[in-house]
Parts: structure tokens; C-alpha cells; sequence
């Protein structure tokens, strides 16, 4: 198994909308509607905001929504804030009980 | 409220033993599978196997097979990663999360433990 692959880190000003993808292959994220994403302050306890490729679980803000096409899923935060600076991480069902991480993005609030 | 709580941060020398923890609490910790996570300095998130405590049935990703052991005491709502001999090269953080009940992903996680493997 081999990592999904992130963006070292993207950036974005206040109020604009970045885009994060997490490219895998046919087992993983191609084959699965199970991409799954994290928001990890270094320290803390990574946080879920998307399961099932776009599902938000409760008291996740609607700014968060995913995607997915082909073997990319893709996380899209809409009018960001400064809070939302810190790294996110994508994760996808491989099978058989098994799973894989991105590479984990930096998200810059310029 | 449901959480997982992981014992605390190791500094070991290698070739020793270790094993770290990682306790629920607030759900039924019987019927949800929990993983483990490594997360080596400056990297991200290796999915490295889970385990089902109500009947103890462990999956292991092939990279981690046979470098560590995977298991739960039900009875006491525990989960464990174990090494037999650490090396220099598995200093890093570690996580332990529970799988979703209806989803393939991890809805809630430990606090994480950072093991430092130092002569």
C-alpha cells in the first residue's frame, strides 16, 4: 500500500476557497466511497470533517465539503478562516479491513 | 462523552520492550474496531492495523506485520500496541481511533503517544 498522494501545502486568503486533493489508485479511493478527512492541530487529536467522501459529521461547519472523481478525492474549504490554518489528511478504505493516509497538506490563512 | 485515552509519552532505549495503551470510554468498546496510526517526525499518517475487541479479530497492514502486536482486553476496555524489540527507526508518534459504526474512517481518537527510541 502506498500513501495518498497531498500537496505539501496550499494557501488562501480569508474568505476564498482552497482545494485539497488526495490522489490514490483503483484499490483504494477509486474503488471505495469510504475517503474519509482529518483536521490535525500538531498536538491534538486529529479531528474527522468528512466520512464517505462528502458527508460532514455533526457540528462540522458546511464550509467543508469533499468530493470525488475517478481515483482523486478532494477537500474543499470554502471561506476560510484563520482558525482553519493547521494540516489536513486524507484516508481511504483499501479493503479487507485495511486502509490508507495521505501525505498530509498545510493549510496557510495568508 | 466518548473518548479514547492513550497512556503516556515513552523513551526507550533500542532493543527493549514497550507497549502503550489506549483506553475507551462513553461506548460500547466491545463492538468497535479500533486502529493504530504511526506518524514519524515531519510525516504523515501510516495505517498500521486494527483490532476488534469483542472478539479480538486484528488485521495489520503488510508493512507492519510481524514488527508489532496488536491487542484488546475487553474487560478492562483496552487496546495495546506492543513491540518486542524496538529500534531507533520506530520513534514516532502513535495513534489509536476508533472505526465509525456506519462508515469506513475514524471518528473519534486518542490524544496521542510519542515513543522515543535513543541510545
Amino acid at each position: 500500500q502506498s500513501a495518498l498522494t497531498q500537496p505539501r501545502s496550499v494557501s488562501g486568503s480569508p474568505g476564498q476557497s482552497v482545494t485539497i486533493p488526495c490522489t490514490g489508485t483503483s484499490s483504494d479511493v477509486g474503488n471505495y466511497k469510504s475517503v474519509s478527512w482529518y483536521q490535525h492541530h500538531p498536538g491534538k487529536a486529529p479531528k474527522l470533517i468528512i466520512y464517505d467522501v462528502n458527508k460532514r459529521p455533526s457540528g462540522v461547519p458546511d464550509r467543508f465539503s469533499g468530493s470525488k472523481s475517478g481515483n482523486t478525492a478532494s477537500l474543499t474549504i470554502s471561506g476560510l478562516q484563520a482558525e482553519d490554518e493547521t494540516d489536513y489528511f486524507c484516508c481511504s478504505y483499501a479493503g479487507s479491513y485495511t486502509y490508507v493516509f495521505g501525505t498530509a497538506t498545510k493549510v496557510t490563512v495568508l | 462523552e466518548v473518548q479514547l485515552v492513550q497512556s503516556g509519552g515513552e523513551v526507550k532505549k533500542p532493543g527493549e520492550s514497550l507497549q502503550i495503551s489506549c483506553k475507551g470510554s462513553g461506548y460500547s468498546f466491545n463492538t468497535y474496531w479500533i486502529g493504530w496510526m504511526r506518524q514519524m517526525p515531519g510525516k504523515g499518517l501510516e495505517w498500521m492495523g486494527i483490532i476488534y475487541p469483542g472478539d479480538s479479530d486484528t488485521r495489520y497492514s503488510p508493512s507492519f506485520q510481524g514488527q508489532v502486536t496488536i491487542s484488546a482486553d475487553k474487560s478492562i476496555r483496552t487496546a495495546y500496541l506492543q513491540w518486542s524489540s524496538l529500534k531507533a527507526s520506530d520513534t514516532a508518534m502513535y495513534f489509536c481511533a476508533r472505526q465509525g459504526s456506519s462508515f469506513d474512517g475514524f471518528d473519534i481518537w486518542g490524544q496521542g503517544a510519542l515513543v522515543t527510541v535513543s541510545s
